[in-house]
């Protein structure tokens, strides 16, 4: 569990373009896992989540993507606006009382 | 807002000396999680309060301490304080200690080692 990890550290979009962050995790007994979003200054504010009984997951203009097969995650946002410009986390959990976090992924949304 | 808050939002301390850092659980949250946050990491998990009792302990030293009030806000202590414990210091409430329960984080504690 403790080695969630991203594929990309740093993904630059344009506002209005649809945006994907990946996330890869080790642990095969991980069963949820949560998106976080965090803007400079503040605390992590959560996204999305998904258990994993499910393969996909919507929210609003967010949609997270699980596949446990290859143990990778992403979190598609739709239409990126310039407030999404933030560190997106991937945490998982395996049926303990803590998260795993990866390292972020910066995510800038250029107007 | 998520309705959790921490105190103090700064803190400047020197080495050796001892930190408390308070939060407020969201309302209708029985559990309190603490986090350390180093710059350009992800959260790390320090451990989890439930119905005021450690309910999981990360890899973190005994000098790193809790402890959870009767309505359910949290001191984390730290004794003896390292360079390296400067970070953000990141509590998060949720509705019980188990998994599948979203975690809420207050805006954090940033603490600074001299």
């Amino acid at each position: 569990g403790e080695n969630v990890g991203l594929h990309l550290p740093t993904l630059s979009v344009q506002e209005g373009d649809n945006s994907i962050i990946n996330c890869a995790y080790s642990n095969s007994a991980s069963d949820y896992f949560i998106w976080y979003k965090q803007e400079s200054g503040k605390g992590p504010q959560f996204i999305i989540d998904i258990r994993s009984n499910m393969d996909k997951r919507q929210g609003q203009r967010v949609t997270v993507l699980l596949n446990k097969t290859v143990k990778h995650l992403s979190l598609q946002i739709a239409a990126t606006q310039p407030g999404d410009s933030a560190v997106y986390f991937c945490a998982e959990n395996d049926d303990g009382g803590q998260f795993y976090f990866g390292t972020g992924t910066s995510l800038t949304v250029i107007p | 807002e998520t309705g959790v808050t921490q105190s103090p939002t700064h803190l400047i301390k020197t080495r050796g000396q001892q930190v408390t850092l308070r939060c407020s659980s969201q309302s209708g949250h029985n559990t309190v999680s603490w986090y350390q946050q180093a710059l350009g990491q992800g959260p790390q998990f320090i451990f989890q309060y439930y119905r005021e009792e450690e309910n999981g302990r990360g890899n973190f030293p005994p000098r790193f301490s809790g402890l959870q009030f009767p309505n359910y806000s949290s001191e984390l202590n730290v004794n003896a304080l390292e360079l390296d414990d400067s970070a953000l210091y990141l509590c998060a409430s949720s509705l019980a200690p188990k998994s599948k329960n979203i975690q809420y984080f207050g805006a954090g504690t940033r603490l600074s080692v001299l």
